[in-house]
């Protein structure tokens, strides 16, 4: 079975511009989160998502944005980039079925996308 | 709030045994999670507990006090391969709760 695949590995962009970044989750996992992780930070939640419908949203600014598809693949967006976004952004998925504890809510993760901002 | 604690950095030596703590006040607990994050990659999963007790698995061990909000990870016959940040998480309401990892440095 295949990973979860996230594209692009690296991104560089400017200021002031917009990214989408891309998650692939393990085939018949249905829930995807994004994280984003900076040196000393830790891992930050973002969103969740299960069946194409935000169930948690961590505590970033609007211009954090994402969506899942009806196949599971899930994109995240963040519009006017800031030097502070610079981080590596990881998605997740598993294959949680509803709300319960054991291996459903495991999360297995992509290699990530790197993304610095100038 | 929420908080999960953990030590920033710890040094053990190649073939000992280590143990790290995890501490947590989440509002809700679905189970406690354990991942290994070796430098520049994505963390990897290593063990979960939803039960008090001790889950072993090779050389890895985790255990957990629901009340106490206490786990910690055990680590024996240490190999230089170990060296990574440890991350703790809490599952709570369709998310994961993480820790900022302890760094776990193994010396000859």
């Amino acid at each position: 079975k295949a990973g979860v695949t996230q594209t692009p590995r690296y991104l560089i962009k400017t200021r002031g511009q917009q990214v989408t970044l891309s998650c692939s989750p393990i085939s018949g996992h249905r829930s995807v989160s994004w994280y984003q992780q900076t040196p000393g930070q830790g891992l930050q939640f973002l969103f969740e998502y299960f069946s194409e419908t935000q169930r948690n949203k961590g505590n970033f600014p609007g211009r954090f944005s994402g969506r899942q598809f009806s196949n599971s693949r899930s994109e995240m967006n963040v519009s006017t980039l800031e030097l502070g976004d610079s981080a590596l952004y990881l998605c997740a998925s598993s294959p949680v079925e509803g709300t319960g504890a054991l291996a459903k809510n495991i999360q297995y993760f992509g290699a990530g996308t790197r993304l610095s901002v100038l | 709030g929420q908080n999960i604690d953990q030590p920033t950095e710890m040094t053990a030596t190649e073939g000992a045994i280590v143990q790290i703590n995890c501490t947590y006040q989440t509002s809700g607990f679905n189970g406690l999670f354990w991942y290994q994050q070796h430098a520049g990659e994505a963390p990897t999963f290593l063990s979960y507990n939803v039960l008090d007790g001790l889950e072993e698995k090779g050389r890895f061990s985790s255990f957990l006090s629901r009340s106490k909000g206490y786990s910690y990870l055990l680590l024996k016959e240490l190999q230089m391969k170990d060296s990574a940040s440890y991350l703790c998480a809490v599952h709570s309401n369709y998310q994961l709760i993480w820790g900022a990892g302890t760094k776990l440095i193994i010396k000859p």
